[in-house]
């Protein structure tokens, strides 16, 4: 499988746009690029997902490099509920039920 | 519309017992996977349910099996319990059929379970 690569944390200001980097230089033709985040004591949940085009959805938007060697998820404005571990991750099948793979994600702190 | 459900919340066990975790999944979801959650790392992957077969199987032992009921709902049993089984365990579920939710996997709260 691809691997990802992510800072394993980042500082952000309440109410400021937020860039998290994911580098994933050997990322097939295939592979869809997911972003999941996990909040304090929940499980994961869904943020976004794209293959070449930049995206967006109401929680966030993906920038995706040309060469799709790396994509950053852009939150408009953190609010303190944004603090959470946000994991990239490459998945070869576009589709429900496809196993996800994660690494160890980038830890969000949002300051008030 | 309940999301996914798991119990029980916490667990205890002791080296070598046995140990049963379920899931029901968001309504109208027809595939569950588990995952299991190390302190301090990401999930990782053990297997998929999708009508009641295993579909997808990660790198784990045979001691962690599985079962998916007809109302889609599932189990993860793990047998002769080890102190690196010490986890949260995950499960998500998701449909192949609805296609507004077609790329995501929806999780639940987890049960940690801890393995004295």
């Amino acid at each position: 499988d691809a691997k990802t690569t992510q800072p394993n944390s980042m500082e952000s200001n309440e109410e400021e746009p937020v860039h998290l980097p994911c580098n994933h230089s050997t990322i097939s033709g295939t592979d869809y690029i997911h972003w999941y985040r996990q909040l304090p004591s929940q499980g994961p949940e869904y943020v976004i997902h794209g293959l070449t085009s930049n995206v967006n959805n109401r929680m966030a938007s993906l920038a995706i490099a040309e060469d799709r060697k790396s994509s950053t998820l852009i939150l408009h404005r953190a609010t303190l509920r944004d603090a959470a571990v946000y994991y990239c991750i490459l998945n070869y099948l576009l589709g429900a039920g496809n196993m996800l793979t994660f690494g160890g994600g980038t830890r969000l702190m949002v300051k008030p | 519309d309940a999301g996914v459900t798991q119990s029980p919340t916490h667990l205890i066990k002791t080296r070598g017992q046995q140990v049963t975790l379920r899931c029901s999944p968001k309504s109208g979801h027809d595939t569950v996977s588990w995952y299991q959650q190390a302190l301090g790392q990401g999930p990782q992957f053990i297997f998929q349910y999708y009508e009641e077969e295993e579909r997808q199987r990660g790198n784990f032992p045979d001691r962690f099996s599985g079962h998916q009921f007809p109302n889609y709902s599932s189990e993860l049993n793990v047998n002769a319990l080890l102190l690196g089984d010490s986890a949260l365990y995950l499960c998500a579920s998701s449909s192949a059929l609805d296609i507004s939710t077609y790329n995501e996997q929806f999780f639940g709260p987890g049960t940690r379970l801890t393995v004295l």
